[in-house]
């Protein structure tokens, strides 16, 4: 079974840290993301990375930046926290873009 | 570019009743469509994919989605209600280079 790991289940930082959610994968897939689930709005790609030290920007992006230097871990960064990014975090991968994708746990992120 | 709508962001059902959950999609080349479920506090889970091998799509735990061309549809039903289908349901759309998720349908089941 495919398995996506995700660092932390819930996560309180304060307003202006420097915040890190980790994400690992075991399947050798090539292709990574990062997501946030907010109540009415679904979920938004934030960033996403198709080979290792490659990155692309999603819908989202600003406020984050992410890093790659494993095939197998996918990290993201909150530069400086804000109590508008407190929200659940989605890490996923897949074999291939078009491929379903299979999520981790899910971190729950509150900044205040 | 929102991609899928999911009309109804809540829905209930009696239990042993029909499941239907609406999802339409707007891309204008062949699409990858999927369904996903999400209980509570997890992640998303596959249901089932539509890769235009076949319009009818089947998937876990009784679940199946028909794809209709003419009606941008790929709406997802299950004959019979249970318990345990309550949860978050997702519809998904692989267009250009990325995913686009719906924003959700809440199932809720009543005994």
């Amino acid at each position: 079974d495919v398995k996506v790991t995700q660092s932390s289940r819930y996560l309180v930082k304060r307003t202006g840290e420097k915040v890190f959610l980790e994400c690992v994968q075991d399947m050798d897939h090539e292709n990574m993301f990062w997501y946030r689930q907010d109540p009415g709005l679904g979920l938004r790609l934030i960033y996403f990375s198709y080979d290792v030290k490659m990155k692309e920007k999603g819908d989202i992006p600003e406020g984050y930046s992410v890093s790659r230097e494993k095939k197998e871990r996918f990290s993201l960064i909150l530069e400086s926290a804000s109590t508008n990014q407190t929200s659940m975090y989605l890490c996923a991968s897949s074999w291939s873009p078009s491929y379903e994708q299979y999520f981790g746990p899910g971190t729950r992120l509150t900044v205040t | 570019a929102q991609s899928v709508t999911q009309l109804g962001s809540h829905v209930s059902v009696s239990e042993g009743a029909l499941v239907l959950l609406r999802c339409n999609y707007s891309s204008s080349v062949p699409p990858y469509l999927f369904w996903y479920v999400q209980y509570p506090n997890q992640g998303l889970q596959l249901l089932l994919k539509y890769t235009s091998a076949a319009t009818l799509v089947k998937g876990i735990n009784g679940f199946e989605a028909e794809f209709k061309k003419s009606e941008t549809s790929f709406h997802l039903t299950k004959p019979s209600a249970h318990m345990s289908d309550a949860a978050e349901y997702f519809c998904a759309d692989f267009t250009g280079n990325q995913f686009y998720f719906g924003t959700g349908t809440s199932l809720t089941v009543i005994p």
